[in-house]
Parts: C-alpha cells; sequence; structure tokens
C-alpha cells in the first residue's frame, strides 16, 4: 500500500533559490529515501536518512527527519536548471518481507533559467 | 559500466502477446525488483527477489512471473498482454540498508 506522500505536486522557482518539498507517511519505518528521477529516466538514489537521524547532508541536499510528525523535508539550495526533474520520497514496504520500498507520488519540480 | 541494465528500452506489441523484459545487475547485489510506473509517475513494486526466492508478491495478475536465474538476473515475463499493462517498468537492485539502483526503465505499449 502507499506509504509515502509528497506535498507539493508540483513546484516552479528561479534558478538560484532554494527547493523545498516534503513528505509524510503512515507507519513506523526504521528509514526514509529520497529519489530523483529526470524525464524519461530511471530513478537515481539521493539519500537514505536512518529513523535515529534527524538531518542529513549531501552536497546541495539537505533532508530533514521527523519521526514524531512522521514527515521529511528534502531541501535543494541554489538551485540550477538540471535540477529539473520529480523527486520522490521512500519508506519500506509495509507490507514485510526484506527491504522492499513503496514510493509515493512524487514533487514535480521546475528551475526557470 | 552500466550497474542496473534492462532491455529492451521499448517494447510495442499487441493485445494477447507474451513478452519478457530481462534485467541484469553487476553490483553483487542481494536483492532485485520489479516496478511499475503508470502514465500518473505513481511506481508500485510489483516483485521482489532476495537469493532467487520470492520475497515480495504485491498483488499483481498471475499473467506477470518473475524468473531468476541467478542473483545477477531478474527477468519479467507477461502473458496475454493487455491494453491496461501499458507503463513504463524498471529493475533495481539492492543491499539490504542501502538505497535502490534503477536501471533505465522499459516503457511498453500494448496496443
Amino acid at each position: 500500500s502507499q506509504q509515502g506522500e509528497e506535498d507539493p505536486q508540483a513546484l516552479s522557482i528561479q534558478e538560484g533559490e532554494n527547493a523545498t518539498m516534503n513528505c509524510s507517511y503512515k507507519t513506523s519505518i526504521n528509514n526514509l529515501q529520497w529519489y530523483r528521477q529526470n524525464s524519461g529516466r530511471g530513478l537515481v538514489h539521493l539519500i537514505l536518512i536512518r529513523s535515529n537521524e534527524r538531518e542529513k547532508h549531501s552536497g546541495r541536499l539537505r533532508v530533514t527527519l521527523d519521526t514524531s510528525k512522521k514527515s521529511s523535508s528534502l531541501l535543494i539550495t541554489a538551485s540550477r536548471a538540471a535540477d529539473t526533474a520529480s523527486y520522490f520520497c521512500a519508506t519500506p514496504y509495509s507490507g514485510g518481507g526484506a527491504d522492499g520500498l513503496t514510493f509515493g507520488k512524487g514533487t514535480h519540480l521546475i528551475i526557470q533559467p | 559500466d552500466t550497474a542496473v541494465s534492462q532491455t529492451p528500452k521499448y517494447l510495442v506489441t499487441q493485445m494477447g502477446n507474451d513478452k519478457s523484459i530481462k534485467c541484469e545487475q553487476n553490483l553483487g547485489h542481494d536483492t532485485m525488483y520489479w516496478y511499475k510506473q503508470d502514465s500518473k509517475k505513481f511506481l508500485k513494486i510489483m516483485f521482489s527477489y532476495n537469493n532467487k526466492e520470492l520475497i515480495i508478491n504485491e498483488t499483481v495478475p498471475n499473467r506477470f512471473s518473475p524468473k531468476s536465474p541467478d542473483k545477477a538476473h531478474l527477468n519479467l515475463h507477461i502473458n496475454s498482454l493487455e491494453l491496461g499493462d501499458s507503463a513504463v517498468y524498471f529493475c533495481a537492485s539492492s543491499q539490504l540498508g542501502y538505497g535502490y539502483t534503477f536501471g533505465s526503465g522499459t516503457r511498453l505499449t500494448v496496443v
């Protein structure tokens, strides 16, 4: 079943601005991941944040996790045209098993030059 | 050095046909997956294989069957294709506790 929900569904900003996307989920998790998908391409793993972490950085990306609110955010600083893509949060599959993931519907980010 | 490769990239076929999509990973990952992405970009897990054992089987029609000849390969076979099967199918692999590596996708169009 679907676990994560991204917000907003679409976001358009000017190049150089910061972009923030949010993700809410329903059940307890041990980690949450963010992925990027460029048009017509596969998904690319960006960051994995574990349940005992509150914040994680990778280059211009900053991810936060609030397990009490069951929410996460992805911040992209100093955005570039190449950041135009869909961004998905993913959480472990609630049906059990090994490490399957369920994905939200994604945030479509457009960076205006 | 493609980490997860799937073929073909595009597949156009008629209703009722049987088709296969191949996937190979050279990362040494223990688990491989098939995902379906619909026209609204929603990704749904279909199958997961760990050491040749099916461990997740989402409610997909039994016309879909994963076949894993070895740890590095997970092929998807589809019987009696229907219009609603049109989608992009992604293969992925992972090691427990780490992010997934996805293939570039196979766009299946059933006419």
